[in-house]
C-alpha cells in the first residue's frame, strides 16, 4: 500500500485566498484525522471522520476552516479566506478498526506545508 | 480528559550515548500509550505502543519504553543512539474506552545526536 497520500506537499498562497488540502487514506481504513502542527501549539487535532461522517470538529479553529469526506478514499480540508496565522504543516492520518492491535494505530501522511503571506 | 507532558523540549546527546526521553500523562481513565517519531520533513511514524501486558515495550530501531502506572509515566529509552536517530519524538495517549481511538499528543522532544 502507498500509505496515506497528501497533496500538495507545499502550498504558498496570499492572504485572503482559498486553500484546499487533499488526503487519500489507506485503503480499508475507516477513520480519518486532520491535524495541524505549529511551533507554538504543537500537534493539534482539527477534525476526525468515522465511516465518512464527521464525528468531532471541536478542534477546527474557526468558520474559515471546513472539512469534507465525500467517500472512503478522499477528504479535503479547506481554508477560506486564508490568513498568515494559518501557516503550519497539516497532516492527515487514517486508521482501521478491527482487532485491538490495529484499532488505535494511526498512520500519518507526509503533510502539507502551508505558507500564507 | 487526558493530557501528556514531555518534560524536555530538546535533548542533545553524543553518538553511542544512552538517551531517555521523558513522558508523563494525566488521565481519569485507563489509557493506551504510544511513541511516535517524526524525521525532518516527514510525517509521524509509530515507534512503539503499550496496550496491555508487559510494561516494558520494545519498538523499532532499538527503542524501548516502560509503562509505570503509579508514576503515570512512559519514558522512552535507547542504550546507544546513532546520528540517524536525530528526530522529534512525540508521546501520545488514547483512552481505552469512549475515545474512538483519538490520540492526545505531547508537545514533542527534539533529539539531536552529535558525532
Amino acid at each position: 500500500d502507498a500509505g496515506v497520500i497528501q497533496s500538495p506537499r507545499h502550498e504558498v498562497t496570499e492572504m485572503g485566498q482559498e486553500v484546499t488540502l487533499r488526503c487519500k487514506p489507506i485503503s480499508g481504513h475507516n477513520s480519518l484525522f486532520w491535524y495541524r502542527q505549529t511551533m507554538m501549539r504543537g500537534l493539534e487535532l482539527l477534525i476526525y471522520f468515522n465511516n465518512n461522517v464527521p464525528i468531532d470538529d471541536s478542534g477546527m479553529p474557526e468558520d474559515r476552516f471546513s472539512a469534507k469526506m465525500p467517500n472512503a478514499s478522499f477528504s479535503t480540508l479547506k481554508i477560506q479566506p486564508s490568513e498568515p496565522r494559518d501557516s503550519a504543516v497539516y497532516f492527515c492520518a487514517s486508521k482501521a478498526s478491527g482487532g485491538p492491535t490495529q484499532y488505535y494505530e494511526q498512520y500519518f501522511g507526509p503533510g502539507t506545508r502551508l505558507t500564507v503571506t | 480528559a487526558q493530557s501528556v507532558t514531555q518534560l524536555d523540549s530538546q535533548v542533545p546527546v553524543f553518538e553511542e550515548a544512552p538517551v531517555e526521553l521523558r513522558c508523563n500523562y494525566s488521565s481519569s481513565v485507563s489509557v493506551y500509550l504510544f511513541w511516535y517519531v517524526q524525521y525532518p520533513n516527514q510525517g509521524l511514524q509509530l515507534l512503539l505502543k503499550y496496550l496491555s501486558g508487559s510494561t516494558l515495550v520494545k519498538g523499532i530501531n532499538g527503542f524501548e519504553a516502560e509503562f509505570n502506572k503509579s508514576q503515570t509515566s512512559f519514558h522512552l529509552r535507547k542504550p546507544s543512539v546513532h546520528i540517524s536517530d536525530t528526530a522529534e519524538y512525540f508521546c501520545a495517549v488514547s483512552a481505552r474506552r469512549g475515545s474512538q481511538g483519538n490520540l492526545i499528543f505531547g508537545k514533542g522532544t527534539k533529539l539531536s545526536v552529535k558525532p
